[in-house]
């Protein structure tokens, strides 16, 4: 059973366009929320990440929204540009001893 | 430089054959965990490990194996009776399970024909 949800599947964005990813859980046990990002032939890499005490953590371009209430959380990249390109995972955990649980991805492609 | 290294990075094997993917680390980590990625199924969880000589199954175990005799190193080995074994293996490793940054390595990518 899928625990956390991803969507879209794939997404094409415009350079300098807006890009977001949604994200929805189930377990209310899940206090760590964590983006990731891919490069084709490459490992995911930590992009961002925030706990449910905070509703929205920014770094750069990139800003995850957090919704306790509603059990989602979405990653918006603002100025979105062709080397984003990639894919991305969302995540969540919490301190039940087991690991990362991952959605599908979503693979972006920024057009120039 | 800190990092997961994990060998080989193409591997090609006949059905029926076991296989090993190494992965190493040397951050230290107590924690360390192996994914399966498929397409459009995101990173599924094999096996992992919080401490030497200890692991846990993950979501989809079956026809695969692991051992944890050293904290850098967690192996997965690819039996045969895994039934659809071609797919992208990724090692990654954490100071501790689930609370905080797992790091990844590069991947191996198996085949089998």
């Amino acid at each position: 059973q899928q625990q956390v949800k991803q969507s879209p599947q794939s997404l094409i964005v415009q350079k300098g366009g807006i890009s977001i990813i949604n994200c929805a859980y189930e377990n209310t046990a899940f206090d760590y929320f964590p983006w990731y990002q891919q490069f084709p032939g490459k490992g995911p890499a930590l992009l961002i990440a925030i706990r449910p005490d905070v509703s929205e953590k920014k770094e750069g371009r990139f800003t995850i929204s957090f919704n306790k209430s509603a059990k989602q959380f979405s990653l918006h990249i603002m100025d979105s540009q062709p080397g984003d390109s990639a894919t991305y995972f969302c995540a969540a955990s919490g301190d039940s001893g087991y690991a990362l649980n991952f959605g599908k991805g979503t693979s972006l492609l920024v057009t120039p | 430089d800190g990092g997961i290294t994990q060998s080989p990075k193409y591997l090609f094997r006949k059905e029926g054959q076991n296989v090993t993917l190494s992965c190493e680390q040397n951050l230290n980590h107590d924690a360390m965990y192996w994914y399966r990625q498929d397409p459009g199924q995101g990173l599924r969880l094999i096996y992992y490990s919080q401490i030497v000589n200890d692991f846990q199954k993950g979501d989809i175990a079956e026809g695969y194996s692991v051992s944890r005799e050293k904290k850098e190193s967690f192996p997965l080995t690819v039996t045969s009776a895994q039934k659809n074994p071609t797919a992208f293996y990724l090692c990654a490793s954490s100071p501790q399970v689930s609370t905080g940054e797992l790091f990844f390595g590069e991947g191996s990518r198996l085949t089998v024909l």
